[in-house]
């Protein structure tokens, strides 16, 4: 089946403590992305990368780091210098006809204690 | 960052009844998509618009892109109970070649 996973669904860590969080698609898309999602909230761009070892910036990206080595691939590092990282963390991919329609793997919920 | 006014909030409706939501900004968008969201799991893209005045359907669901570029309404007919969820909308502006989404309805529906 063709889609994007997100490992793992749920993390806990200490605080102070870095964490990578996984994204990979099938989908053969060449551009992927990082969401976080607050309650009640819309959805914010951390980073987002339209080609292979290239990504920019979004709406909230301090304290937070991203690669794009491979295609398949688009880790997400949450960093200590994150204030806040408490949140519900969503990676999507698009790409072929459709560029603008973009699609999402089921989440990971981060907890910092 | 900037997000686009959806509204309403949350709805509240019984089985069998139509639901109608929207979504504007003050920026012209490109495109518009409609997305649900269940509880702990990623939005599923519903529907997907690219021309003003475009009116899209994928089953009970019906998608309309507005004239001004800076709107867009989500319909669902005679709601059943796996309607509910979260709705988020989605414009595309190709000047910052980011989706800005929506704040999200929220719908509950009752047998």
């Amino acid at each position: 089946d063709g889609g994007i996973t997100q490992s793992p669904k749920y993390l806990f860590r200490k605080e102070g403590q870095n964490v990578t969080l996984s994204c990979e698609q099938n989908l053969n898309h060449d551009a992927m992305y990082w969401y976080r999602q607050d309650p009640g909230q819309g959805l914010r761009l951390i980073y987002y990368s339209q080609i292979v070892n290239d990504f920019q910036k979004g709406d909230i990206a301090e304290g937070y780091s991203v690669s794009r080595e491979k295609k398949e691939s688009f880790p997400l590092t949450v960093t200590s210098a994150q204030k806040n990282p408490t949140a519900f963390y969503l990676c999507a991919s698009s790409g072929g006809e459709s560029y603008n329609e973009q699609f999402f793997g089921p989440g990971t919920r981060l907890t910092v204690l | 960052g900037q997000q686009l006014n959806q509204s309403p909030q949350s709805m509240f409706i019984q089985e069998g009844e139509d639901v109608s939501m929207n979504c504007t900004s003050s920026s012209i968008f490109n495109t518009w998509l409609w997305y649900k969201q269940d509880p702990g799991e990623g939005p599923v893209l519903l529907i997907a618009l690219y021309k003003a005045g475009e009116l899209t359907s994928n089953g009970r669901l019906t998608a309309q892109f507005g004239i001004t570029r800076k709107d867009s309404f989500l319909n669902i007919s005679a709601s059943i109970p796996s309607d509910v969820g979260i709705y988020f909308c989605a414009g595309l502006n190709y000047n910052t070649d980011k989706l800005i989404f929506g704040t999200g309805t929220r719908l509950q529906v009752f047998p």
